[in-house]
């Protein structure tokens, strides 16, 4: 079955360190998304990408980079990271189709704490 | 500017009975809208969408919701509740930018007690 993958599941990291979450689905969908949640906020747009080359900021994405070189993958990293990146990262996809909006399908989440 | 209210931090129920989780939304122009469920230590899953057409959508697990573009809600409804509902529910709308982008109210809590 298709499905939608995020490693690591958890992530513990130091400030000022580099580090990199990936996200992998096999859908074959052009749309991919990287969200994270925090209590009280919901979930909030980092980045996201329509297709492979593509890439746009969210309303969060200070601090964060993605890159899309394939279709599958669009890894997200955390060029220092700051104590306010602690979080839980979702990674999420789309279909596009003509004249509809489909939903998102959403990966199983990384919980990354910075010390 | 566009947004979604989830009012309740928390709803509780008991087992059998009915309920209800409250969204409203304020976006131009005709919405899209979504339900999400949340899990413990789990992704987000689609529930249901309003895109057009008949007001009151079905979903997955016995959920529906009513669009009601005079009150500008799209509440979540369920017959009867059953204690594997409890779980974090999240309304969406997509934004009116004709992107593929949605914005997500804060989440509301379910609790059902046996």
């Amino acid at each position: 079955d298709a499905e939608i993958t995020q490693s690591p599941r958890h992530k513990i990291t130091e400030t000022g360190r580099q580090v990199t979450l990936a996200c992998h689905q096999t859908w074959n969908h052009n749309n991919m998304f990287w969200y994270r949640q925090d209590l009280g906020h919901g979930l909030r747009l980092i980045h996201y990408s329509y297709g492979v080359q593509d890439t746009n900021k969210g309303e969060v994405s200070d601090g964060y980079s993605v890159s899309r070189s394939n279709t599958e993958d669009l890894p997200l990293t955390l060029e220092s990271a700051a104590s306010s990146q602690t979080s839980v990262y979702f990674c999420a996809s789309s279909v596009v189709s003509s004249g509809s909006y489909n939903e998102q399908f959403f990966g199983p989440g990384t919980r990354l704490t910075v010390l | 500017a566009q947004s979604v209210a989830q009012p309740e931090d928390q709803v509780n129920v008991a087992e059998g009975n009915p309920l209800t989780v409250k969204c409203t939304y304020s976006v131009s122009g005709n919405p899209y809208l979504f339900w999400y469920v949340q899990y413990p230590n789990r992704g987000l899953q689609f529930l249901l969408k309003y895109i057009t057409g008949d007001n009151l959508v079905k979903g997955s697990y016995g959920f529906e919701a009513e669009f009601n573009k005079s009150q500008t809600s799209f509440h979540l409804k369920k017959p009867s509740a059953l204690v594997s509902d409890s779980a974090l529910y999240f309304c969406a709308v997509r934004r009116m930018d004709s992107s593929y982008k949605l914005i997500f109210g804060s989440g509301t809590r379910l609790l059902v007690r046996p």
